[in-house]
């Protein structure tokens, strides 16, 4: 059974770099095949996809948000992170990090999700 | 503002069925066949329930259907249940991203 699991601080002042790490479990992302995706949900809100990175590390991100982000694979710990530079409280939100089979395939397995609230 | 849309919110009772509608543009949903329909419940991780427009991931209920005409794509709950209540979220595919709809609260009553 694939988990996903994210960690990372919970709140990041305005204008620093919020990190996070997804851990995951039952499955390799050295072994091929599957995008890992991070995505985010705005308190109350709607869904918004931020990226992914294939086992080779190419990665793709969402245009708007494309300058401030960083997707890196860790394939020793098998892990993969996010980093979101310049950060305001319009960054506050879940995020999750999800598997997909391809670039248009579904996001069949998510993390818990993890709130990351931007504030002084 | 999400990219598709979506009803904020429907209901149905035990029972009946419903379908939650997501309406987008020919560069998405209306130009490929990969929409995708999520079930979150309060708390919780995004669910999936459809992709390809139409197909069920093993283990979800055939009580859950999707289907797709022109640029909008529909969701259809049959013999609804208390457990279905739940917020509902579509998404597509787009030559640059993977774009969502702003979900739709559906309230079993």
């Amino acid at each position: 059974q694939v988990q996903l699991q994210e960690s990372g601080p919970g709140l990041v002042k305005p204008s620093q770099t919020l990190s996070l790490t997804c851990t995951v479990s039952g499955d390799s992302i050295s072994s091929g095949g599957y995008y890992w995706n991070w995505i985010r949900q705005h308190p109350g809100k709607g869904l918004e996809w931020i990226g992914y990175i294939y086992y080779s590390g190419s990665t793709y991100y969402n245009p708007s948000l494309k300058s401030r982000i960083t997707i890196s694979l860790e394939t020793s710990k098998n892990q993969f992170s996010l980093k979101l530079s310049s950060v305001t409280a319009a960054d506050t939100a879940v995020y999750y990090c999800a598997r997909a089979g391809g670039d248009t395939a579904p996001f069949d397995y998510w993390g818990q999700g993890t709130l990351v609230t931007v504030s002084s | 503002q999400s990219a598709l849309t979506q009803p904020a919110s429907v209901s149905g009772s035990p029972g009946q069925s419903i379908t939650i509608s997501c309406t987008g543009t020919s560069g998405d949903v209306g130009g490929y066949n990969y929409v995708s329909w999520y079930q979150q419940h309060p708390g919780k991780a995004p669910k999936l329930m459809i992709y390809d427009v139409s197909k069920r991931p093993s283990g979800v209920s055939n009580r859950f259907s999707g289907s797709k005409s022109g640029n909008t794509a529909s969701l259809t709950i049959s013999g609804l249940q208390a457990e279905d209540e739940a917020d509902y979220y579509c998404s597509s595919y787009t030559s640059d991203s993977t774009v969502f709809g702003g979900g739709t609260k559906l309230t079993v009553l």
